[in-house]
């Protein structure tokens, strides 16, 4: 079936502006990740959702940095007032999910966003 | 927090040359995945395997979870092998998210 996909692919902001990056997971994968990977490094994760829930935004850099997913498919991470350190490749996940074990996670193709 | 860590940073391979490709992680896992970062950005999956052997072609992955490492072997290399090949683990006990190592930059030379 389809993949994970992810738009725009690339997105260029004038520091200040806000962003919407939008995030289709796997159809039927209950899990959502989203993560941040700079230029030369591996992702960083930023938060993650269990159908709408999201349960875990200990990586989200910043009170600038918001992510929903309100019926639990779709997802979008919002950067307000963008700054330039925010530039950088923003990846989306997705996973089953089973009580009592863990499934592997699925890459979208990414949004690189730079912020000028 | 858990440490990822991969060896060697960098690595050139002239094509056919055979590899391997080291993870060490500081705790216990629940999941180790390996992928391969195409020049192009994707992430592709090569393995999920927080225990064992598999293998999958010309690549294979072994995980020992009582000594916290797992390895990656490349055999007969070739150019599309290039890229970065990142390990990353989920931890016991938190939520599912990934923690990466910074990955290994292989280049296979023609």
């Amino acid at each position: 079936g389809a993949g994970v996909s992810q738009s725009p692919r690339y997105k260029v902001a004038k520091r200040g502006q806000d962003v919407a990056l939008r995030c289709d997971p796997i159809s039927g994968h209950v899990s959502l990740f989203w993560y941040q990977q700079a230029l030369g490094q591996g992702p960083e994760f930023l938060t993650y959702f269990q159908n709408e829930a999201q349960l875990d935004k200990s990586g989200l850099p910043s009170d600038r940095f918001f992510a929903e997913r309100p019926e639990g498919s779709v997802s979008t991470l919002k950067i307000q007032r963008t700054q330039q350190e925010d530039s950088a490749v923003y990846l989306c996940a997705s996973s089953r999910f089973g009580t009592g074990r863990t499934y592997e996670q699925y890459f979208g193709p990414g949004t690189r966003l730079t912020v000028t | 927090g858990i440490q990822v860590e991969q060896s060697p940073p960098d690595l050139i391979l002239q094509e056919g040359a055979n590899s391997t490709l080291r993870c060490n992680f500081s705790d216990s896992v629940n999941n180790l995945q390996w992928f391969h970062q195409n020049p192009w950005g994707q992430l592709i999956n090569l393995f999920y395997i927080p225990s064992g052997t598999k293998q999958n072609g010309r690549l294979s992955a072994t995980t020992v979870a009582t000594e916290r490492y797992s390895l990656l072997y490349i055999s007969s290399s070739q150019t599309t092998d290039s890229g970065v090949y990142f390990c990353a683990v989920e931890t016991q006990g938190g939520s599912e998210k990934l923690v990466f190592g910074k990955g290994t930059k292989l280049t296979v030379n023609p």
